[in-house]
């Protein structure tokens, strides 16, 4: 069963720390992984995708990283700030499957406090 | 902003109500989509347009109903709905589907309210 799962499901922060978001998948066969940011109100925003041969891609204070191998990925944000706030959901494409067929996490719910 | 509007923002309404949700894509694309949000579950694919043609519908009960006038606009019809379905419905375009590294480009998503 393809499946998306995330950790951990929230977390808070001080501003100016840094923090690691995971996420772990079974979806195969494997196309791309993204992690999009979900600022309350808001529809989610893409913030990297990464493809099987990639293991890092930065955007900004964000950098996810992708172990193939393992079916694992984290989004490392530096430096918070209170704009950080919001839900971090990963979401996996299938190979061959339709752009619909996406398989979303739950998400992780970030709290910076100043 | 993301160039995809949704009205309205919130909705109330009861069980017997009929309403409808408003989606407009300003990017050019020419997919569509509805999604369903509810809290602590991922996104729901509820339905997919391309080029005003549907070509997903997620086991969808029938009181959703959409509707697809041109690539531009995509409606939810809701009638009938049953308090389980208050959520946030969230609509998204991509330049077109079938392509895995399509970016999907969401609005900010009506919350909904069935009383």
């Amino acid at each position: 069963k393809n499946q998306v799962e995330q950790s951990p499901q929230s977390l808070i922060i001080l501003e100016g720390k840094n923090c690691t978001l995971q996420c772990n998948y079974t979806v195969s066969p494997f196309s791309n992984l993204r992690w999009y940011k979900q600022d309350t109100g808001r529809g989610p925003v893409s913030l990297t995708i990464m493809t099987f041969s990639e293991n890092t891609k930065s955007n900004g204070r964000y950098t996810a990283t992708l172990d193939a191998d393992t079916k694992q990925s984290s989004l490392h944000i530096t430096a918070s700030q209170l704009s950080d706030s919001a839900s971090y959901i990963c979401v996996v494409s299938a190979r061959g499957s339709t752009l619909g067929r996406l398989y979303f996490g739950r998400g992780t719910q970030l709290t910076v406090w100043p | 902003e993301t160039g995809v509007t949704q009205t309205p923002r919130h909705l109330v309404m009861g069980m017997t109500n009929k309403k409808s949700l408003k989606c407009e894509q300003h990017l050019g694309h020419n997919a569509m989509y509805w999604y369903k949000q509810s809290a602590k579950k991922p996104l729901e694919l509820m339905f997919v347009y391309n080029f005003k043609e549907q070509t997903e519908n997620n086991s969808v009960p029938s009181r959703f109903s959409p509707e697809c006038p041109n690539s531009s606009h995509l409606f939810l019809h809701l009638h009938t709905l049953q308090p389980e379905d208050s959520a946030l419905y969230l609509c998204a375009s991509s330049q077109r589907t079938g392509f895995q590294g399509e970016t999907q480009y969401f609005g900010p998503g009506t919350r909904l309210l069935v009383l």
